[in-house]
């Protein structure tokens, strides 16, 4: 089993504030997703990191894949009401199954 | 349609009875995916059909589940003799091998009486 742990598991903070979150596990994956799902709807997907060290921007959003391609962040900036949701990684293995996190509860206040 | 379906949206059924779970993927997709997801939490990967392949089993959590796939089209998700932790939302994605990315349809939200 390849376990990825994302810490917080629940974060509130008020609008305007940073926030990093954290996914990390054992087990070296050949690429790692990050998905923002909102109630009563699946996930989607944000972004896809494939390269150790390699860092992704998305507007206020920051990803980061370590170097060991054992785990990675989140980091937003300037947060805002529309970007509460439950935050979620998954790591691909190379049989392309993927394995998701236990998920970041973010609520930021307006 | 352009994205993934499920059916039936929500599900409410009697402890012992069958479901029947049903999920449309994304034409063309080969890969086909299915997630258990309890309140508030991450996804449990339960099932994962890839084309012609046998599927990969692995995190089917008893054997009151199962799942079929005909070619790259419709899956069902069977669960027989139903018992209240069975109660989640039971999400379906599928991917274009090679690209990664997983298309999740809405779920289906399972409540076990």
């Amino acid at each position: 089993t390849q376990l990825l742990e994302q810490s917080p598991q629940f974060l509130s903070i008020q609008e305007g504030e940073n926030l990093t979150v954290y996914c990390n596990s054992s087990s070296v994956f050949s690429s790692l997703q990050w998905y923002r799902q909102e109630p009563g709807e699946g996930p989607v997907l944000l972004v896809t990191v494939v390269t150790g060290g390699e860092v992704k921007k998305l507007k206020r959003l920051t990803f980061q894949f370590g170097d060991a391609r054992k785990d990675s962040s989140l980091h937003i900036t300037a947060a805002q009401p529309g970007d509460t949701g439950l935050y979620l990684c998954a790591g691909a293995d190379t049989g392309n199954q993927f394995y998701f996190g236990t998920g970041t509860s973010l609520t930021v206040i307006p | 349609g352009a994205g993934v379906s499920q059916s039936p949206s929500n599900k409410v059924t009697e402890k012992g009875k069958d479901v029947e779970l049903r999920c449309d993927p994304i034409s063309g997709h080969t890969a086909l995916y299915w997630y258990r997801q309890r309140l508030g939490q991450g996804l449990e990967f339960l099932i994962y059909f890839q084309g012609n392949s046998a599927p990969d089993k692995s995190g089917l959590p008893s054997d009151r589940f199962s799942a079929e796939r005909t070619g790259e089209s419709v899956s069902t998700l069977t669960i027989q003799r139903t018992q209240q932790e069975d109660s989640a939302v039971y999400l379906c994605a599928s991917s274009q091998i090679n690209y990664g990315q997983q298309f999740f349809g809405p779920g289906t939200r399972l409540t076990v009486l």
